[in-house]
C-alpha cells in the first residue's frame, strides 16, 4: 500500500447536510488530488492539491472544496450535498515532478475510496 | 476536454489465454499508466510509461507506449484467476501553472476482465 488511508470508508447522508471527507498520507508526498469514480465516467478530478494551502479546481470541482492546512491531509467539502453527488471518493497522491533527465509527473497512487451515499 | 477510448469494455476468457487491451486518445501525453482494480480497492499503478515507443514489463504484463504518443496497450499473458478486475488506462499530460506543475489524469473508462478457471 502506498500509505494512503481515507475516512470514512462508507457515508450515508441526506441532502443538503455538510459532509467532509478526508485523506490521510503517510509518504510526505507534496501532491494531492480527489477523484470520484462513476459509472459510465471513469475517474474524475474533483480539485488537488500541489503543497500545503495550495490547491486547485480540477474538472468536476463544482460544490466541491478542499482544504489542505498540513502534508499529510487533504479534506474534502461538500457544503450541502446533493444526490448527484453520489459516487465513490478516491484520493491520490504522487511525489514532486522530476526535474533532472527525466521531467514530468510522477505516477499517483491511490486510497481505497469512500463510497458516499447521499438521499 | 481530453477523451480516452479504451477497448474492450469487458472480456471473458478462460485461464492461461493471453489478453491484450488498448487506450487511443484524439491527443497526446507525454505519460501512459495502466492501474488495476479490484471490487471496493482503489487502483493499483501496474506499469507506467515515460517516453513514446517504450515497451515496459512487469512479470505477465506487457505495456506499450504507441509512437505517436496517442495510443498506448496493455498484454496479460497467461492469465490466472487473481487477474479478474477492472483494467484502467491514464494518460497524463504535464501542465506547468505560476511556477507548479502537475499531472492532470485522463482516465479510460476500463475493461473488466473475468477470467474462467
Amino acid at each position: 500500500d502506498a500509505g494512503i488511508t481515507q475516512s470514512p470508508r462508507h457515508k450515508v447522508t441526506e441532502t443538503g447536510t455538510p459532509v467532509t471527507l478526508r485523506c490521510h498520507q503517510t509518504e510526505n508526498h507534496r501532491y494531492m488530488y480527489w477523484y470520484r469514480q462513476d459509472p459510465g465516467h471513469g475517474l474524475r478530478l474533483i480539485h488537488y492539491s500541489y503543497g500545503v494551502k495550495d490547491t486547485d479546481k480540477g474538472e468536476v470541482s463544482d460544490g466541491y472544496s478542499v482544504s489542505r492546512s498540513k502534508t499529510e491531509d487533504f479534506l474534502l467539502t461538500l457544503e450541502s450535498a446533493t444526490s448527484s453527488q453520489t459516487s465513490v471518493y478516491f484520493c491520490a497522491i504522487s511525489e514532486a515532478p522530476w526535474t533532472g533527465r527525466r521531467r514530468g509527473n510522477q505516477p499517483q497512487h491511490f486510497g481505497d475510496g469512500t463510497r458516499l451515499s447521499i438521499l | 476536454g481530453q477523451q480516452l477510448n479504451q477497448s474492450p469494455q469487458s472480456m471473458f476468457i478462460q485461464e492461461g489465454e493471453d489478453v491484450s487491451m488498448n487506450c487511443t486518445s484524439s491527443s497526446i501525453f507525454n505519460t501512459w499508466l495502466w492501474y488495476k482494480q479490484d471490487p471496493g480497492e482503489g487502483p493499483v499503478l501496474l506499469i507506467a510509461l515515460y517516453k513514446a515507443g517504450e515497451l515496459t514489463s512487469n512479470g505477465r504484463l506487457t505495456a506499450q507506449f504507441g509512437i505517436t504518443r496517442k495510443d498506448s496497450f496493455l498484454n496479460i499473458s497467461a492469465s490466472i484467476p487473481s487477474d479478474v478486475g477492472i483494467y484502467f488506462c491514464a494518460g497524463q499530460f504535464s501542465l506547468n501553472a505560476g511556477g507548479t506543475s502537475y499531472g492532470k489524469l485522463t482516465f479510460g473508462q476500463g475493461t473488466i476482465l473475468t477470467v474462467h478457471p
